[in-house]
């Protein structure tokens, strides 16, 4: 089935440790997003790109990084500059690659920073 | 950037009673919405959408209204069942004015308890 996987799904880290989360997608979209979720919040963009080999910085890009190096991937990495990252991440993609349209959600991981 | 906002953090039903969740958006330039939905512990998924050009949308058991004279957005669940019961969020971008890349701008949600 064709869809997107997040993994993990529960993801535990010490304090100045780097952790990547996983975002696949065999939809063949160009375009893929990394959203933060915290309780009670909407959805905040971290990145998003819209081609392979080329990335924007969303909204909360700080302490975050991504890479895609290939269309179907694109993992991002909570580096231990985040002050606040446990929260519930997203990955999403979508089939238009120049502007925002409908979103294809993944299931989400959850990190925790014990 | 400009904020999309839901009027009631939460709302609760009877089983079998209409739901409206309602939001309100501040960009006038908008012109594409989503009403997503999700349940706890997953990703949203998508429910309805509606063009900048339309007023209504009907989609199965649910319809969304859209007034752009006040900016609001409005999502109408018709009989509701305990499945529904999980947090909606709209969502706006510009998909058709050249703008809107990076995506939507999400409210906050509105969870929708559904009372036995």
């Amino acid at each position: 089935d064709g869809g997107i996987t997040q993994s993990p799904k529960y993801l535990f880290r010490k304090e100045g440790q780097n952790v990547t989360l996983s975002c696949e997608q065999n939809l063949n979209h160009d375009a893929m997003y990394w959203y933060r979720q915290d309780p009670g919040q909407g959805l905040r963009l971290i990145y998003y790109s819209q081609i392979v080999n080329d990335f924007q910085k969303g909204d909360i890009a700080e302490g975050y990084s991504v890479s895609r190096e290939k269309k179907e991937s694109f993992p991002l990495t909570v580096t231990s500059a985040q002050k606040n990252p446990t929260a519930f991440y997203l990955c999403a993609s979508s089939p238009l690659a120049r502007n925002g349209g409908e979103l294809f959600f993944g299931e989400g991981s959850r990190l925790t920073v014990l | 950037g400009e904020s999309v906002g839901l009027h009631l953090p939460t709302l609760s039903v009877q089983e079998g009673d209409n739901s409206i969740i309602n939001c309100a958006y501040s960009n006038s330039a908008s012109d594409y919405f989503i009403w997503y939905k999700q349940e706890s512990g997953k990703g949203p998924q998508f429910i309805i959408d509606i063009r900048s050009n339309m007023d209504k949308r009907q989609g199965q058991r649910v319809t969304v209204l859209l007034n752009k004279t006040v900016k609001h957005l409005s999502l109408q669940i018709a009989a509701t069942q305990p499945g529904d019961s999980a947090v909606y969020f709209c969502a706006e971008t510009l998909i058709f004015s050249g703008g809107g890349a990076d995506g939507l701008t999400f409210g906050k949600g509105t969870h929708l308890i559904i009372q036995p």
